[in-house]
């Protein structure tokens, strides 16, 4: 299975920070990468996918990028609203697998 | 707007089958060249995705479940399942349903989820 290792586990910022956070896949993928945010007590939901098409209705102040088999989620301009944990999963094959999660706490 | 809910039992002893649906609301799962998927969360933990359902009935399976998870649909009832044998408190967790997107060729990113429902596994 392919492993996805993400940095840091945690982070802490102050709303209008720009944030970034890391995700790295054990082997090449390709741009098959995914970023969720999940709430507490609520369902992960969709960022964006192929590494940086953000999902419907997602701000323009979060995007993605990939340099060999490192993606990096970014937010700039950070909002209360974004205080969460973000997880990337890969698709490039089966089983799919997600990071272990970074949680962005308010500072 | 796809909706996605689970239901089932919260609490299952040790050794005893898991089960839940996920109802789908908002559109048809025939039809839909779409796959369904169960991921899980355990407490204080990252996802697991344990298999995956198209409409028709061929699967993908999480090979690190070692053959404890059924996934089924039923057109009939716009409705998937899931049955996760012998469990053990290792199992407790969250349990979502999601829309699987197919892509080209395989399946890819997950959404939307269901709001998730959590099971204890318990004496």
């Amino acid at each position: 299975a392919i492993r996805m290792t993400q940095s840091p586990s945690s982070l802490s910022a102050s709303t209008g920070d720009r944030v970034t956070i890391t995700c790295r896949a054990s082997q090449s993928i390709t741009d098959y990468l995914a970023w969720y945010q999940q709430k507490p007590g609520k369902a992960p939901s969709l960022l964006m996918y192929a590494t940086s098409t953000l999902q419907s209705g997602v701000p323009s102040r979060f995007s993605g990028s990939r340099s060999g088999t490192e993606f990096t989620l970014t937010i700039s301009d950070l909002q209360s609203e974004d205080f969460a944990t973000y997880y990337c999963q890969q698709y490039y094959n089966s089983p799919w697998t997600f990071g272990q999660g970074t949680k962005v706490e308010i500072k | 707007q796809l909706q996605l809910q689970e239901s089932g039992p919260g609490l299952v002893k040790p050794s005893e089958t898991l089960s839940f649906t996920c109802s789908v609301s908002g559109g048809s799962i025939v039809n839909s060249n779409m796959y369904w998927a169960w991921i899980r969360q355990a407490p204080e933990k990252g996802l697991e995705w344990l298999g995956s359902i198209y409409e028709s009935g061929p699967t993908y399976d999480n090979p690190s479940l070692k053959s404890r998870v059924l996934i089924s649909v039923d057109t009939s009832k716009n409705e998937f399942s899931l049955q996760m044998a012998s469990v053990t408190a290792s199992d407790t967790a969250v349990y979502f349903c999601a829309r699987h997107l197919l892509g080209d060729s395989s399946p890819d990113w997950f959404d939307p989820w269901g709001q998730g429902v959590l099971v204890l596994v318990s004496s």
